[in-house]
C-alpha cells in the first residue's frame, strides 16, 4: 500500500530535550516536506526536501533541523524543544505530475506536547 | 508571493442540505488550486485540484469546485450533506512547476441531523 508513515504518533516531552519524529514514504517520491498545524493557522511549512541532500527552509524552520540521506526517509529533528513547539505535525511526499503540479501526499501526523 | 482566504473557521448544515465552502486566492501567476480534507485524527486527503483546462473540477465523494479567474474564487460545493462530510477542509494553492502549497486556515464542516 503507496502511504507516508511517521513515528511516533504521538509525544509528550521536557524542554530541552532532544527529539526525532521520523517520516518514511514507499512511493519513490522526490520531494518532501515538513508542516506543522495549529487552530487558526491551517498548515505551515517547516522545510522541504527535493531531493537527496537537498533541503531548505520552509515559512517556520526555526528551532527545527532535517536531513535527507535516503530518497524515503525524512526525519525532524528538534534539539532542543519548547513549549511553542507543542503541535501536530505532517509530513508529506509528493511527485511531478504531466501538468507540472505537485499532488501530495500526507502522514496520519505526530502530535508533540512539550511541557 | 501567494496566499490563500478561508472564509468561514466553522460551517454548520443540515443533512442533505447544500455545502458550500469558500476560498480565495492571492497570485501573481496562473495558480494552481487544491481543496483537501482532514477527518478526525487523520492525515490529509486531496479532494480535487484545478491546474490547467475545465474550471468545473469534480473531486472525490461527490465534491466539486468551480475556478473563477475574475473572482479569484475557487469555491468547494456538493449538492447534499451526509454525516460522513463532518471534517475540516483546505484549500491551498501553488503554480505551474512549484512544489510549494500554501495552506488556508480551513473550515470545519459540522453536520446537523
Amino acid at each position: 500500500e503507496a502511504q507516508v508513515t511517521q513515528n511516533p504518533r504521538y509525544l509528550i516531552t521536557v524542554t530541552g530535550k532532544k527529539l526525532t519524529v521520523t517520516c518514511s514514504q514507499n512511493m519513490n517520491h522526490e520531494y518532501m516536506s515538513w508542516y506543522r498545524q495549529d487552530p487558526g493557522l491551517g498548515l505551515r511549512q517547516i522545510y522541504y526536501s527535493m531531493n537527496v541532500e537537498v533541503t531548505d527552509k520552509g515559512d517556520v524552520p526555526e528551532g527545527y533541523k532535517v536531513s535527507r540521506k535516503e530518497k524515503r526517509n525524512f526525519p525532524l529533528i528538534l534539539e532542543s524543544p519548547s513549549p511553542n513547539q507543542t503541535s501536530l505535525y505532517f509530513c508529506a511526499s509528493s511527485f511531478r505530475d504531466p501538468t507540472l503540479s505537485y499532488e501530495q501526499y500526507f502522514g496520519p501526523g505526530t502530535r508533540l506536547t512539550v511541557t | 508571493a501567494q496566499s490563500v482566504t478561508q472564509l468561514g473557521s466553522h460551517v454548520s448544515v443540515s443533512e442533505g442540505a447544500l455545502v458550500l465552502l469558500r476560498c480565495n486566492y492571492s497570485s501573481s501567476v496562473p495558480p494552481y488550486l487544491f481543496w483537501y480534507v482532514q477527518y478526525p485524527n487523520q492525515g490529509l486527503q486531496l479532494l480535487l485540484k484545478y491546474t490547467t483546462g475545465a474550471t468545473l473540477v469534480k473531486g472525490i465523494n461527490g465534491f466539486e469546485a468551480e475556478f473563477k479567474k475574475s473572482e479569484t474564487s475557487f469555491h468547494l460545493t456538493k449538492p447534499s450533506a451526509h454525516m460522513s462530510d463532518a471534517a475540516e477542509y483546505f484549500c491551498a494553492v501553488s503554480s505551474f512547476g512549484n512544489e510549494k502549497l500554501t495552506f488556508g486556515t480551513g473550515t470545519r464542516l459540522t453536520i446537523i441531523p
